[in-house]
């Protein structure tokens, strides 16, 4: 039984660049989220998706950051331009309902130069 | 869960002791409580939920404990294993979205 997959595991840039993260989510999981984690800032919610719905993007740090979903097998967020302090882990997870556990991918670890 | 900001509280604990790692909330509508375990290099991994009508579940080696007077979860290892040195994060669920504790690094001795 396939998790959460994300790609790629690590990504290296230079500020400015355009960065794009792939989730697929469990498949049947109406709900996506994607996070942020950082030592400073701990676990994040940036934005979740319900059946490819964006429902809430309050989390989405600032107009740089995007993210879709264009069917529910598939989301990505996107960070356009790049800055060094956009450095951290995200994750992605999804779940069945809203009140059943959320399942991680193993994350993107990502540096920006 | 509350964050605990830059400091991650660590737990020392000799293999096969008990352990008890605590995890405060601050949201009183919060009804559903996840404990995560996450290991260096993957995405936290669910290990235990329990649900506001509930004030004890357990599952294998590990039980939740519930006390929504104080707004206090508990998740107790027994037993625990060299395998079980994690960070661990409580979260809990108002609406649709999780709120997370900032973690507790659970080392085990051998």
């Amino acid at each position: 039984d396939a998790g959460v997959i994300q790609s790629p595991r690590h990504e290296v840039t230079e500020m400015g660049q355009e960065v794009t993260l792939r989730c697929k989510p469990i498949s049947g999981h109406d709900y996506l989220f994607w996070y942020r984690q950082t030592m400073m800032r701990g676990l994040e919610l940036l934005i979740y998706f319900n059946n490819n719905v964006p429902i809430d993007d309050s989390g989405m740090p600032e107009d740089r950051f995007s993210a879709k979903m264009p069917n529910a097998s598939f989301s990505t967020l996107k960070i356009q331009p790049s800055e060094p302090r956009d450095s951290a882990v995200y994750f992605c997870a999804s779940s069945e309902t809203a009140n059943q556990p959320q399942h991680f991918g193993d994350g993107t670890r990502l540096s920006i130069l | 869960g509350e964050s605990v900001g830059l400091h991650l509280p660590t737990l020392s604990v000799q293999e096969g002791d008990n352990s008890i790692i605590n995890c405060a909330y601050s949201n009183s509508a919060s009804d559903y409580f996840i404990w995560y375990k996450q290991e260096s290099g993957k995405g936290p991994q669910f290990i235990i939920d329990i649900r506001s009508n509930m004030d004890k579940r357990q599952g294998q080696r590990v039980t939740v404990l519930l006390n929504k007077t104080v707004k206090h979860l508990s998740l107790q290892i027994a037993a625990t294993q060299p395998g079980d040195s994690a960070v661990y994060f409580c979260a809990d669920n108002a609406g649709n979205m999780l709120t997370f504790g900032g973690g507790t690094r659970l080392m085990v001795k051998p």
